[in-house]
């Protein structure tokens, strides 16, 4: 079946302009989680949703950054005045739902942003 | 708060001979343990995962990890090494008490390479 995807898979930008990031999840995956990667570094958490709404978003650096889920699907994590530290690979993870959380979590091949 | 250490950043084994990369955790409460390994240019794939019964958790492509609860550590084997499995690994972990977070916590990865 088809795993999570993400794109674009390469976005570069400049400084101070908007962007969004998409994730589209393992069909019938409730849970949605983005990660950012900055290279040589372990994936970080940013924000993870049940369903359509934000369970945890104490990752999220700043207010710059937001994500949603309108239909418990697909996810846009959105970029605003983007910085050159924002640069890094986006990583969007599935997981289906069990009552303890231990499923594992499947994830996309990443977005690559490049803030100039 | 919980953490992953992954002490070696860069691992050399000769194809064939044994090979050990090595995590420690620190969480409240026990913990959900997961191995995940990173090829160039692609998205995490998961590889095993200790949730609770048998310290031996057997994974995917020949991989295994051994859990140790007095040493909080996690321990990814492998008894025969192959060019093949040279990638960036990552060991994470969550508490799964009722409280804890649901996204994983990543250790900053270690290079395997193995050499013909």
């Amino acid at each position: 079946g088809a795993g999570v995807s993400q794109t674009p898979s390469n976005k570069v930008t400049e400084k101070g302009k908007y962007v969004e990031l998409r994730c589209d999840p393992i069909s019938g995956h409730t849970a949605l989680y983005w990660y950012r990667q900055s290279l040589g570094q372990g994936p970080e958490f940013l924000i993870y949703f049940q369903g359509t709404g934000a369970a945890d978003d104490s990752g999220l650096p700043n207010d710059r950054f937001f994500a949603v889920r309108p239909e418990g699907s697909v996810s846009t994590l959105k970029i605003q005045r983007t910085e050159r530290g924002d640069s890094a690979v986006y990583l969007c993870a599935s997981s289906s739902m069990g009552l303890a959380g231990y499923h594992e979590q499947f994830f996309g091949p990443g977005t690559r942003l490049t803030v100039l | 708060a919980q953490s992953v250490a992954q002490p070696e950043d860069q691992v050399n084994v000769a194809e064939g001979n044994p090979l050990t990369v090595k995590c420690t955790y620190s969480v409240s409460g026990n913990p959900y343990l997961f191995w995940y390994v990173q090829y160039p240019n692609r998205g995490l794939q998961f590889l095993l995962k200790y949730i609770t019964g048998d310290n031996l958790v057997k994974g995917s492509y020949g991989f295994e990890a051994e859990f140790n609860k007095s040493q909080t550590s996690f321990h990814l084997k492998k008894p025969s090494a192959l060019v093949s499995d040279s990638a960036l690994y990552f060991c994470a972990v969550r508490g799964f008490s009722s409280g804890s977070a649901r996204q994983l916590t990543f250790g900053s990865g270690t290079q395997l390479t193995v050499l013909p």
